[in-house]
């Protein structure tokens, strides 16, 4: 398996423009999470999903930021407007529980998309 | 809630010398995970180990070793004999419905 694959791995755009950002996770894993990582902040819990649906989004700052996970193959991180202070990696991350399955029980982490809002 | 705690946010050591990396975690729950993962420069996270609430048996792999007691909700980290090579930010996390990471302990190795 190839990993959970994210998309862009850089992104450099100017405020209030619409940043979104893609991942795709591992074939199997019912569970993906999107977490943001600054110096400031550390690496905060945006949303999670299970099975595609969205079960906790309390940690999405607010409403700017939107996730979606359409299918279980496809999941985005949308930012509309974004602001400097969205400067950050973002990273997405897919397990699943159970066993049989590549990378069960473990939170695999995609190589992130770092943002840079000017 | 859950909470974790890594209270040493940098460590400097010299090489070869031993360290330990402090975790505390807070949860309600009695089943629940506990992780290390390391971040390199590179900027990558790298799962290092995992531990299930109702087994405390302590874990050694290579030079890492992880101690893990419920009776002070602590699940901390050591590295034998250090290298340069493990130079890098540590996370801790606790895994219940969610993952929730500590702050992160960087670990600077000197030759």
């Amino acid at each position: 398996d190839a990993g959970v694959i994210q998309s862009p791995r850089h992104e450099v755009t100017e405020m209030g423009q619409e940043v979104t950002l893609r991942c795709k996770p591992i074939s199997g894993h019912d569970y993906l999470f999107w977490y943001r990582q600054t110096m400031m902040r550390g690496l905060e819990l945006l949303i999670y999903f299970n099975n595609n649906v969205p079960i906790d989004d309390s940690g999405m700052p607010e409403d700017r930021f939107s996730a979606k996970m359409p299918n279980a193959s496809f999941s985005t991180l949308k930012i509309q407007p974004s602001e400097p202070r969205d400067s950050a990696v973002y990273f997405c991350a897919t397990t699943s529980w159970g066993q049989g399955i590549s990378g069960a029980n473990v939170l695999t982490f995609g190589a992130g998309s770092r943002l840079t809002v000017l | 809630a859950q909470k974790v705690t890594q209270a040493q946010t940098e460590i400097s050591v010299v090489e070869k010398e031993d360290v330990t990396l402090d975790c505390v975690y807070e949860t309600r729950d009695t089943t629940y995970y506990l992780f290390w993962y390391k971040q390199p420069p590179s900027g990558e996270l790298v799962f290092l180990i995992r531990r299930n609430s109702f087994d405390e048996q302590n874990e050694i792999s290579g030079r890492y070793s992880w101690n893990f007691q419920k009776s002070t909700s602590s699940f901390n980290f050591t590295i034998t004999a250090s290298q340069v090579v493990d130079s890098a930010v540590y996370f801790c996390a606790l895994l219940r419905n969610d993952m929730r990471f500590g702050a992160g302990t960087r670990l600077t190795v000197k030759p």
